[in-house]
């Protein structure tokens, strides 16, 4: 079964500085591999997603990601943070089988802290 | 393009109460998957649709859960009775099907007191 390690639950960055939130992830092949953004009381937002080719991938609101397959890595980065940018960022990998798109496996997430 | 419609955002019933959760999935969307998240963790797949067949509920449990999904549509996600451990964030997702590239709606907070 594939699993999602997100090993740091808080970060905290001054605003302005730049991020790199790290996931490892293990799973038999090639996943899809996902990062999702979530503020307080709400939904999961999609910043970002890797299916194949290209392995530096561009998201939303100036982040993007880096597929490291010998790493098991899919690390979320962005140049100069926000305070808006606090939340809980969610890594997560799956998969697409021959009856359909199965469900998403989370890590358990990383709250990020905003410093003025 | 309307995203994922969830209700009721908050409900707070006693233990052994029944309740029940809507989801309206983004139009087209074939697959509808229903999530709980606990407090500080990431989200648990419960349930998957494809159309209205359930073809995934492994993680189900069944003693006290049930769904359905009416022509393959909405869904409706129920707890009877409700346990003091089914706190939690209730979040429904669909997706067009390629890689599980899924849309949340903004969730379902249930307090069991």
């Amino acid at each position: 079964a594939q699993s999602v390690t997100q090993p740091d639950i808080h970060i905290t960055v001054s605003e302005g500085a730049s991020l790199e939130l790290r996931c490892n992830y293990s799973y038999g092949a090639t996943p899809y591999l996902f990062w999702y953004v979530q503020s307080p009381g709400q939904g999961l937002q999609l910043l970002l997603k890797y299916f194949s080719g290209d392995t530096l991938v561009q998201g939303i609101k100036g982040f993007e990601a880096e597929f490291k397959r010998s790493q098991s890595s899919f690390n979320l980065r962005k140049p100069s943070v926000h305070w808006s940018d606090a939340a809980e960022y969610f890594c997560a990998v799956g998969m697409y089988s021959g009856g359909g798109a199965d469900g998403l496996t989370f890590g358990k997430g990383t709250h990020l802290i905003i410093q003025p | 393009e309307a995203g994922v419609v969830q209700s009721p955002r908050y409900k707070i019933i006693e233990k052994k109460q029944p309740v029940a959760f809507w989801c309206n999935p983004i139009s087209g969307h074939n697959t509808l998957y229903w999530y709980r998240q606990n407090l500080g963790q990431g989200p648990e797949l419960l349930i998957r649709y494809e159309n209205e067949e359930a073809v995934d509920d492994s993680q189900l449990p069944k003693d006290r859960f049930s769904a359905e999904r009416l022509k393959g549509v909405d869904s409706t996600l129920k707890i009877q009775p409700a346990e003091l451990g089914d706190s939690a964030v209730y979040l429904c997702a669909s997706s067009p099907g390629r890689g599980g590239l899924a849309f949340f709606g903004q969730g379902t907070r249930l307090t069991v007191v």
